[in-house]
């Protein structure tokens, strides 16, 4: 069983489109994140959520829309996708803000 | 503000050579530290972590790292690599802010183990 998983894996997609990335941890955790993964593998967090409640917002561009339906689900809406937004956004989750943090297997986005 | 420093972007190593990857970090509070090993087109994945007790903490896949407060530095090491250990490295130091516990990563490592 995945522990936490996003969908899709693999997303090419063009200039200007609105895309979503699902994931769902099945852990039994309180909070969630989102991850952005850019090509020199520099890992950058852009939201983290405890018990479907915002709690970390980076400087984000407002085009990302984070929505936690309920503790065990976060997605990630992305509006008019840009070139730069091309990365692996990785979903994950932790069971207290300081522990282990679990990753799930990653989302390839390339805007072309 | 709390930040991460990893010094080596690559570390080359011949297999079964002993390896250090370094970390040092910045934080006016107490920190919380991780390593986290990312293979090929995967997720990242817990080696190790130090939340407090003693400062030399065992990992998975044979590494160690050591908490050294006084020089704020977090290395990790593994006295004999193997060709599989050949990854990305990230260090992670988690403290409290003014909007709670926050996690930030390293630039990485990446190791390179060559036969």
């Amino acid at each position: 069983d995945t522990a936490v998983s996003q969908t899709p894996k693999y997303l090419v997609t063009q200039m200007g489109n609105d895309k979503s990335i699902k994931c769902e941890q099945n852990l039994g955790h309180d909070t969630m994140y989102w991850y952005k993964q850019d090509s020199k593998k520099f890992l950058k967090i852009m939201f983290s959520y405890n018990n479907k409640e915002l709690i970390i917002n980076e400087t984000v561009p407002n085009r990302f829309s984070p929505k936690s339906p309920d503790k065990a689900h976060l997605n990630l809406h992305i509006n008019s996708l840009e070139l730069g937004d091309s990365a692996v956004y990785f979903c994950a989750s932790s069971n207290r803000e300081v522990d282990t943090i679990y990753f799930g297997e990653g989302s390839w986005l390339t805007v072309v | 503000a709390q930040s991460v420093t990893q010094l080596d972007s690559q570390v080359p190593v011949f297999e079964e050579a002993p390896v250090e990857l370094r970390c040092n970090y910045s934080s006016s509070v107490s920190v919380y530290l991780f390593w986290y090993v990312q293979y090929p087109n995967q997720g990242l994945q817990l080696l190790l972590k130090y939340l407090s007790g003693s400062t030399l903490v065992k990992g998975i896949n044979g590494f160690e790292a050591e908490f050294n407060k006084s020089q704020t530095s977090f290395h990790l090491r593994k006295p004999s690599v193997h060709i599989s250990d050949t990854a990305e490295y990230f260090c992670a130091v988690s403290s409290l802010n003014t909007g709670g516990f926050k996690t930030i990563f390293g630039a990485g490592t990446r190791l390179f183990v060559k036969a």
